[in-house]
Parts: structure tokens; sequence; C-alpha cells
């Protein structure tokens, strides 16, 4: 039971590139968010959808962009990135208010 | 600015010690407040969480006490064990915000042998 897996799990830009993480997740869920985490800033909501074709921004969206053309799939765009989109980003669905993550992709702008 | 304060940032214990982590809110429209537990390079999973109808939930090691009058709920590990060290976090929510939770900063417990 896979739950909700990410890709990549590490990735290093320069500034100015552009890159997509995937989200995926196997249990049905309508509802799905992208989160960052900071050091000392806990879990900030960049993006979330609450179903297919839909999308909304969340606390911190500025530089982002994101699409939920398939139920079970969630991306996150960086169209150019910035060292302050250095992060750890976390993607997750949710049955009603718990919520389930996945592992993480690491990022890392130079 | 987080709608959701917590404290400490970080704190050690000895094995078989007792682990508090306390959390502050504003919005008294919150009406769900979850822990959730986070291991190195994993993402975070549900603890616990609790509904302001009830002043403690207890799981195992884990209770919630919860101070609706003082807008506090905190966090109590029983019996501390090295494999509760992990990054705790407390979060918050109200209907009808589709799920969104505000998390705390997260406190890094560590439990030592």
């Amino acid at each position: 039971n896979a739950g909700v897996t990410q890709t990549p799990k590490f990735r290093v830009l320069k500034t100015g590139q552009s890159m997509t993480l995937l989200c995926a997740q196997d249990m049905n869920h309508e509802y799905m968010y992208w989160y960052r985490q900071d050091p000392g800033m806990g879990l900030r909501l960049i993006h979330y959808s609450v179903g297919e074709g839909t999308t909304a921004k969340g606390e911190v969206p500025d530089g982002y962009n994101v699409s939920r053309l398939k139920k079970q799939n969630f991306l996150l765009g960086l169209e150019s990135a910035a060292p302050s989109q250095t992060s750890v980003y976390f993607c997750a669905s949710s049955f009603y208010e718990k919520l389930f993550f996945g592992s993480g992709t690491q990022l890392s702008v130079l | 600015q987080q709608q959701v304060k917590q404290s400490p940032q970080s704190l050690i214990v000895q094995k078989g010690g007792i682990s508090i982590i306390n959390c502050a809110y504003e919005n008294t429209a919150f009406d769900y407040f979850p822990w959730y537990q986070q291991f190195p390079g994993k993402g975070p999973a549900l603890l616990i969480a609790i509904r302001p109808d009830v002043s403690e939930k207890k799981e195992g090691r884990f209770t919630i006490s919860f101070n609706k009058s003082a807008k506090q709920f905190s966090l109590h590990i029983m019996d501390s064990q090295p494999g509760d060290s992990a990054t705790y976090f407390c979060a918050a929510t109200y209907p009808p915000n589709d799920y969104k939770l505000s998390f705390g900063a997260g406190t890094t417990v560590t439990v030592r042998a």
C-alpha cells in the first residue's frame, strides 16, 4: 500500500531553472496539499486542491504553480527557481481532517 | 504569522521521563487540534488529535491536554523511550476550511537512553 508518493526525493537547481515535483496518491482522496518545511517555521501551505481540476492558493503561493489534471496526481511547479525556495517539500492528501504525507522532496536552489 | 505558537523548540529527556510540548492559538474558530510526529527523512504522521468538547485524550503513552479558556493545548509523552525521538508538530483547523491545517513551528524531542 503506497499511500502518498513523491518524486524526486532530492534535487539541486540553479537560480532561474524550472522543475516540477510530482505527487501521487492511491487512496482516492479528494483533497491534496503541498507544504514546505523550513527550520523554525513548521509546515506552511503553498497550494491545495479540493478535487480533480481544482486548485487554490495557500499561505505562501508566490513563485509556485500547481495542477490537478487527474484525481490521484498533484503537481507543483517552480517556473524560475530562487534560493529562497530551498526547502523540503511535502505533499499530502486528506481523509476528512486526517492528512497523509509523502516522504518529501529536498530541494536546493544555488 | 503563525496562527499556532509552539514551545519549546527542542527538549532533551531521559528515558522513562515525561516530555511536555505546549501550543497556543488565537483563533477561537479552531475546532480540531492534531499532533503530528515526524522522524528524520520521513513525512509527518498523525499521532493523536482532540476536539474542544473534551479536556483530555489519551492514547497509550501519549496524552493531549486541552484548555479552551486559555486557548492552549499540550502533548505529554509519558515514560519517554528512545524511539520517541522525533519532531512533533501541533496543528489546528476549523470548518469549513477545506481541512487546511495551521502548523506550529515544531519541537525536536531527544530521548537519552
